[in-house]
């Protein structure tokens, strides 16, 4: 199975400024077609999970355009550009290539300090 | 709009039985493949089960193969999922979520996803 490791696992930040999270697939997320199927879910607290981005970098719709995806091959980052109170909550990065099983990275808990 | 509609957790002991379903509406239900996936409390999430458009193929977590099944009722809309030799390691919220693409193409996994039905598994 394809490990998904994120970092940081917590990630406090100042309203208005730029958050990061790192994702690492223990494999290349590049299928045969040369799409990689790499997806990014935010979950609010008390809420299910809502995708944010899919093949690394393509928002889905109403996402903001402060929330961007990138990366290739095996590292991924999402970027928040200005983080806002409603940022708050656990995103989790998803790989759809290698499946079954689909899996995700341990979550990253955005919080504002 | 997509809507995803879980029902039937509870409370349930060891090694008992347990049916989820998913009522699901807003987009061509038998056109899709559809997934369950699990959060135990506080943690992370887990896929647990595929199933395709048309029933046919199928997919599971090596921790509940054998004791879970995931089926469909295209005519009525709903997905579901039959748990029986139930453990206190399968607590959790489970999620229904709907395939991205129609077809057979899993590629890319799940967009919509439902609010969850809660399952806890205890004597």
């Amino acid at each position: 199975d394809v490990v998904m490791t994120q970092s940081p696992l917590s990630l406090p930040v100042t309203l208005g400024q730029p958050a990061s999270i790192s994702c690492r697939s223990s494999q290349s997320l590049v299928y045969s077609d040369g799409d990689t199927y790499l997806n990014w879910f935010q979950q609010r607290p008390g809420q299910s999970p809502r995708r944010l981005i899919y093949k690394v970098s393509n928002r889905d719709s109403g996402v903001p355009d402060r929330f961007s995806g990138s990366g290739s091959g095996t590292d991924f980052t999402l970027k928040i550009s200005r983080v806002e109170a409603e940022d708050v909550g656990v995103y989790y990065c998803m790989q759809g290539t290698h499946w079954p099983p689909w899996t995700f990275g341990q979550g990253t808990k955005v919080e504002i300090k | 709009q997509v809507q995803l509609v879980e029902s039937g957790g509870g409370v349930v002991q060891p090694g008992r039985s347990l049916r989820l379903s998913c009522a699901a509406s807003g987009f061509t239900f038998s056109s899709f493949g559809m997934h369950w996936v699990r959060q135990a409390p506080g943690k992370g999430l887990e896929w647990v089960a595929v199933i395709s458009f048309d029933g046919d193929d199928k997919y599971y977590t090596d921790s509940v193969k054998g004791r879970f099944t995931i089926s469909r009722d295209n005519s009525k809309n709903t997905l579901y999922l039959q748990m029986n030799s139930l453990r206190a390691e399968d607590t959790a919220v489970y999620y229904c979520a709907k395939n991205s693409h129609g077809g057979y193409d899993y590629f890319g996994g799940f967009d919509f996803w439902g609010q969850g039905t809660m399952v806890t598994v205890s004597s």
